[in-house]
């Protein structure tokens, strides 16, 4: 089946540094989503990206969707010890209608 | 908006019983509801695709016999677990597409953990 593979599987950081997570297919992807899952949370949807080279950004964190549609990249400028959770990327394929599959996830650690 | 709730948030049951978790969507309709289960430190895995008013669609190694899901209406779904055995323990989330939301756009419930014993 579609897999959606994310790396790093764990990053741990010094608060203040900065911090990316990665995520590929070998498919094309209709459209990428991210989202933030605090320990014992449930996942929150942050940001859906569509179009090819898309870039958005919210605060401290950047968005961006690979010019063929197969990668996208989320990165945080300056941590904070509030950034820690694990991020997951969860795309949807062509004609798979809503269907999400989501990435292996990353989780982040901030240390003070 | 966009609220999505479960109940109950978590359930403690003894092997072979069965559990039902519902997924509510409270300010929205949703034609569309998914079910994910996801074990410690893992991803979310999509269990199955559920749809109002027709069956669920499964995905590959889902036992749809075990895993009963009704989409009675456009903010109701329930998954029960039927003859629960300790290996079914695992988070179970359910998430909802709004009905004129941008595509692709789900909405999370909170989760139910469920500890078989």
């Amino acid at each position: 089946g579609q897999q959606v593979m994310q790396i790093p599987q764990y990053q741990h950081v010094q608060e203040g540094e900065d911090f990316t997570t990665y995520c590929n297919s070998s498919t094309t992807l209709s459209n990428i989503q991210w989202y933030k899952q605090r320990p014992g949370g449930h996942p929150v949807f942050l940001i859906q990206l569509v179009k090819s080279g898309e870039v958005k950004k919210q605060k401290r964190l950047t968005f961006q969707f690979g010019e063929a549609k197969k990668n996208s990249s989320l990165h945080i400028t300056a941590t904070q010890t509030t950034d820690v959770g694990t991020y997951f990327c969860a795309a949807t394929f062509t004609g798979g209608g809503n269907k999400l599959t989501f990435g292996t996830g990353t989780q982040l650690k901030v240390e003070l | 908006g966009a609220v999505v709730s479960q109940h109950p948030s978590w359930v403690i049951c003894k092997s072979g019983t069965s559990v039902k978790i519902e997924c509510r969507s409270l300010d929205f309709q949703a034609t569309t509801m998914f079910w994910y289960r996801q074990f410690p430190k893992q991803s979310l895995m999509l269990m199955a695709t559920s749809n109002e008013g027709s069956k669920a669609t499964y995905e590959q190694g889902v036992e749809k016999d075990k895993f009963l899901i009704n989409h009675a209406s456009l903010t109701l779904s329930t998954l029960t677990v039927t003859s629960a055995h300790p290996e079914d323990s695992s988070f179970y989330i359910c998430s909802a597409a709004h009905l004129s939301g941008r595509a692709g756009e789900q909405y999370f419930g909170p989760g139910t953990r469920l500890t078989v014993t």
